[in-house]
């Protein structure tokens, strides 16, 4: 079984640029999370879709982010207009339903630098 | 607010040394926690988690056991091998049905032959 991949692995693009993560969960799962960790710091909660609706979007940093989960299959996560501060790693994961009893499994991240 | 702090790395041992990676947690109600490990080029991996109060969680030689008391979660490991070089993740989820994690700042394991 495939686990969660994301693309691109890295992005390098210059502040003021556009960049469209994306995130493809495992084939089943509901649940799709969205993580972030900026060097050195703690991984942060981005957002979390059940299906295709925004369950909790209460970690988005400000409306320069958007996320999407069009048919609650693939994520989208564009970042317009970037600043130095959205480099970090960028995490997604997906699990079969919400709650701790669910394993959350995290795809390998993109390594964003805005320069 | 919700968090987890873990101790700072990078931490290194030579191979079949003891390991013990702090862990404590700042949460309302009773959270799970857990310990994730990122392995380099890869995603975070699940390496063991506790739901309630005293209970041990374990997997591949690592151990560790929720103290409410103490509020900790501390991972440890008797023998540390090579192949368990990697960032350490401890993690705690609040106990709501959404499965948002908290997570501490991550300690790097370098283990020398």
């Amino acid at each position: 079984e495939a686990g969660v991949t994301q693309f691109p692995s890295h992005s390098v693009i210059e502040k003021g640029q556009t960049v469209t993560l994306r995130c493809d969960p495992i084939s089943g799962h509901d649940n799709l999370y969205w993580y972030r960790r900026v060097m050195g710091k703690e991984i942060k909660f981005l957002l979390h879709f059940v299906k295709e609706s925004k369950q909790d979007e209460s970690g988005m940093p400000n409306n320069r982010f958007l996320a999407e989960r069009t048919g609650g299959t693939y994520s989208t996560l564009k970042v317009q207009p970037a600043e130095l501060e959205d480099s970090g790693v960028y995490f997604c994961a997906s699990s079969l339903s919400g709650g701790a009893s669910y394993e959350q499994y995290f795809g390998p991240g993109t390594r964003l630098t805005v320069t | 607010g919700d968090s987890v702090t873990q101790m700072e790395g990078p931490v290194t041992l030579s191979e079949e040394a003891f390991l013990t990676i702090n862990c404590t947690y700042t949460a309302t109600g009773y959270p799970s926690l857990f310990w994730y490990v990122q392995y380099p080029g890869e995603g975070l991996q699940l390496l063991l988690k506790a739901t309630k109060a005293d209970d041990k969680g374990s997997n591949k030689g690592f151990e560790a056991t929720y103290r409410k008391e103490t509020t900790s979660f501390h991972l440890e490991k008797g023998s540390v091998q090579v192949s368990d070089s990697a960032v350490y993740f401890c993690a705690l989820d609040r106990g709501s049905t959404l499965g948002r994690l908290y997570f501490g700042r991550g300690t790097q394991l370098t283990v020398w032959p």
